[in-house]
C-alpha cells in the first residue's frame, strides 16, 4: 500500500530534550516536506526537500533540522525543544513537487512541557 | 509574497443546502497552482482538486465544484446538496514553483459543519 509514515503518532516531551520524528514513504517520490498545523494559522511548511541531500527552509524553520540521506526518508529534528513547538506535524510526499498532490502522513501530535 | 486568505473561519449549514468556501490568493507570478484539501474529523489530509494557472474552465466533480477567476485572484469551492460527511476543515492552497521555489503556502482552514 503507498503511504507516508510518521512516527511517533503521539509524544509528550519536556523542554530541551531532544526528539526526532521520522517520516518514511515508499513511493519513490522525490519531494518530501514537513508542516506544522496550529489552530488559527492553517498548515505552515518547516522545511522541505526535492531529492536526497537536497533540502530548503520553508515559512518556519526556526527550531527545527532536517535531513535527506535517502530518498524514501526524511525525518524532522528538534535539537532543543520548547513549549512554542507543540503542535500536530504532518510530512508529505509528492512525484512533482509543489506543482502536483501531496500525500501526508497521518500526523504526529506533539506536546512539550 | 505568496499568500492565501480563508476568510470564513467556520460555516455550518443544514444538510442538503449548498455552500460556498472562499479562498483569495496573493502572487507575483504568472504561473503558480492552486489545491484544495479536506481534513475531515479523523485528522488526514485528502487532496480534493489542483488547478493551474493557465486553466481556468471550473470544474465539476459530484456534488463538488470549483470556480477559478484570475480576475479577483480567487479560487472558490462550492458543495452542492450538502452532506453530513463533508463536515471537514478545508484548505485552500498556493504554490509558485518556478526559479525553484519549492513553497506551498496554505490557507488558515475553514471549519465546516453540516447539520443533519
Amino acid at each position: 500500500e503507498a503511504q507516508v509514515t510518521q512516527n511517533p503518532r503521539y509524544l509528550i516531551t519536556v523542554t530541551g530534550k531532544k526528539l526526532t520524528v521520522t517520516c518514511s514513504q515508499n513511493m519513490n517520490h522525490e519531494y518530501m516536506s514537513w508542516y506544522r498545523q496550529d489552530p488559527g494559522l492553517g498548515l505552515r511548511q518547516i522545511y522541505y526537500s526535492m531529492n536526497v541531500e537536497v533540502t530548503d527552509k520553508g515559512d518556519v524553520p526556526e527550531g527545527y533540522k532536517v535531513s535527506r540521506k535517502e530518498k524514501r526518508n526524511f525525518p524532522l529534528i528538534l535539537e532543543s525543544p520548547s513549549p512554542n513547538q507543540t503542535s500536530l506535524y504532518f510530512c508529505a510526499s509528492s512525484p512533482y513537487g509543489v506543482t502536483g498532490e501531496l500525500f501526508f502522513g497521518e500526523g504526529s501530535r506533539l506536546t512539550v512541557l | 509574497a505568496q499568500k492565501v486568505t480563508q476568510a470564513q473561519t467556520e460555516i455550518s449549514v443544514v444538510e442538503k443546502e449548498d455552500v460556498t468556501l472562499d479562498c483569495v490568493y496573493e502572487t507575483r507570478d504568472t504561473t503558480y497552482y492552486l489545491f484544495w484539501y479536506k481534513q475531515p474529523p479523523s485528522g488526514e489530509l485528502v487532496f480534493l482538486i489542483r488547478r493551474n494557472s493557465f486553466d481556468e474552465q471550473n470544474e465539476i466533480s459530484g456534488r463538488y465544484s470549483w470556480n477559478f477567476q484570475k480576475s479577483t485572484s480567487s479560487f472558490n469551492f462550492t458543495i452542492t446538496a450538502s452532506q453530513v460527511v463533508d463536515s471537514a476543515v478545508y484548505f485552500c492552497a498556493l504554490s509558485e514553483p518556478l526559479f525553484g521555489n519549492e513553497k506551498l503556502t496554505f490557507g488558515t482552514g475553514t471549519r465546516l459543519t453540516i447539520i443533519p
